[in-house]
């Protein structure tokens, strides 16, 4: 079956770095757009982050605007986000997430999600 | 804050009818046809129950239903059940800058 599993969450100091990874599995990940998207504690969702399927274009909220960047390996069947200049705000559940089939604004599966605190 | 503007709670009694509104502006939910809403219980991941506006995805019941009007999408659930009690997300693509963007939530609560 489709399954989206996040992995490299963690407690990181202000200012610095972390890279999330989610492992695809169960469908042809080179064919669908990835998303990121985050829930702060207690808060409702936030888009983050959005890869095409091949790459070519990628998206992000202006809150993470130049400090994250998304990418793929389709060879390993991975997403990944890379966070820099990590800030407390950005504490919150991440989630991977995978298009719906045909569309680019849409999720239909989504991971289980890696928790991110940001804390000195 | 978010970029579109749901209310906090609504609620209903089982069998009635609620619908949640999702206003945004002529940049997103007015200006395409992208609009979709997201059902999430506590400690769960979100479900996607609308998207293109109207159109269910494959085994969400036709008791939920999506409009628009300008500026503003609406979330009609029909037929309250209890199972339905739970945060409610609109969210609409916005333009190749922005991308996409979600709502505040919206708690169901069924009375």
């Amino acid at each position: 079956q489709v399954q989206l599993v996040e992995s490299g969450g963690g407690v990181v100091q202000p200012g610095g770095s972390l890279r999330l990874s989610c492992a695809a599995s169960g469908f042809i990940f080179s064919v669908y757009g990835m998303h990121w998207v985050r829930q702060a504690p207690g808060k409702g969702l936030e888009w983050v982050a959005y890869i095409r399927n091949d790459g070519s274009n990628t998206y992000y909220a202006d809150s993470v605007k130049g400090r994250f960047i998304i990418s793929r390996d389709s060879s390993k069947n991975t997403l990944y986000l890379q966070m820099n200049s990590l800030r407390p705000e950005d504490t919150a559940v991440y989630y991977c997430a995978k298009d719906l089939p045909g569309y680019s604004y849409y999720v239909d599966v989504w991971g289980k999600g890696t928790t991110v605190t940001v804390s000195s | 804050q978010s970029a579109l503007t749901q209310p906090r709670s609504v609620s209903g009694s089982p069998g009635q009818s609620v619908t949640i509104s999702c206003t945004g502006t002529s940049s997103d939910v007015g200006g395409y046809h992208y609009v979709s809403w997201y059902q999430q219980h506590p400690g769960k991941v979100p479900k996607l129950m609308i998207y293109d506006v109207t159109k269910r995805p494959s085994g969400v019941p036709d008791r939920f239903s999506g409009s628009k009007s300008g500026n503003t999408a609406s979330l009609t659930i029909s037929g309250l059940q209890a199972e339905d009690e739970a945060d409610y997300y609109c969210c609409s693509y916005a333009g190749s800058y922005t991308f996409v963007v979600f709502g505040g939530g919206t708690k169901l609560t069924v009375l």
